[in-house]
């Protein structure tokens, strides 16, 4: 079943703004992990955020996470034409066995 | 680093064709998993594996079968290929505890005709 759900599907953004990506979810999490696929290749983890966690920062990363709302945010500033990429939410519904569910994800283009 | 690779990057099959996806990692991960994507569907995990010979279905996982025989290793398998299991599948990793990534191979684009 699906659990995060990204917004918006693709975003197009010059190089040096800022990108925002948000994520919805459906049931009561464990932790939230964004994750980065380049095209056509594995998944790379970015950041995780626990349940109890309100917001984090990691390089030009910054994570929120809202468990009242069900919803997180993954901005990331000062954009490069290297952060072309899909972005992808998953969500740990603490199951007993860490499965993630991902969302469909997020298409950024950022243009030099 | 971490590294997971799979067996095979890109794959050709025809249908009725027995497939094995391979997946090893390097890191004495407990935990395995098996995806596959398409387009507008994102991530759709189809088994997990929590330790050697142990497995448990994910999301979708009819149609196929895993085989763990050694910690490191993780076959996915296609009993008799379809059109329709036409995908890239991605193989991940993670050591256990709730607080961890997962760490991802390169995938494998199998097409089936």
């Amino acid at each position: 079943s699906q659990q995060g759900e990204e917004d918006p599907q693709a975003l197009s953004i010059q190089e040096g703004e800022n990108a925002t990506m948000n994520c919805s979810y459906k049931t009561s999490i464990n932790n939230l992990q964004w994750y980065r696929q380049n095209s056509g290749r594995g998944l790379v983890h970015l950041i995780l955020i626990r349940s109890n966690e309100r917001e984090k920062h990691s390089g030009r990363l910054r994570v929120t996470l809202d468990t009242s709302k069900k919803s997180s945010s993954l901005l990331i500033t000062a954009s490069r034409a290297a952060d072309t990429a899909s972005y992808f939410c998953a969500t740990d519904a603490n199951s007993g066995y860490s499965t993630l569910t991902f969302g469909k994800g997020t298409m950024l283009l950022v243009s030099p | 680093d971490v590294k997971v690779t799979q067996s095979s990057r890109y794959l050709v099959k025809r249908t009725g064709e027995k497939v094995f996806l391979e997946c090893v990692q390097d890191m004495d991960h407990e935990n395995m998993f098996w995806y596959r994507q398409d387009p507008g569907l994102g991530l759709r995990l189809i088994y997990f594996s929590y330790d050697v010979k142990m497995k448990e279905k994910g999301d979708i996982p009819e149609g196929y079968s895993v085989s763990r025989e050694k910690k490191e290793r993780f076959s996915l398998i296609l009993e008799s290929a379809s059109t329709n299991q036409t995908s890239m599948y991605l193989c991940a990793s993670k050591t256990s505890g709730d607080y961890n990534e997962q760490f991802f191979g390169p995938g494998t684009r199998l097409t089936v005709l």
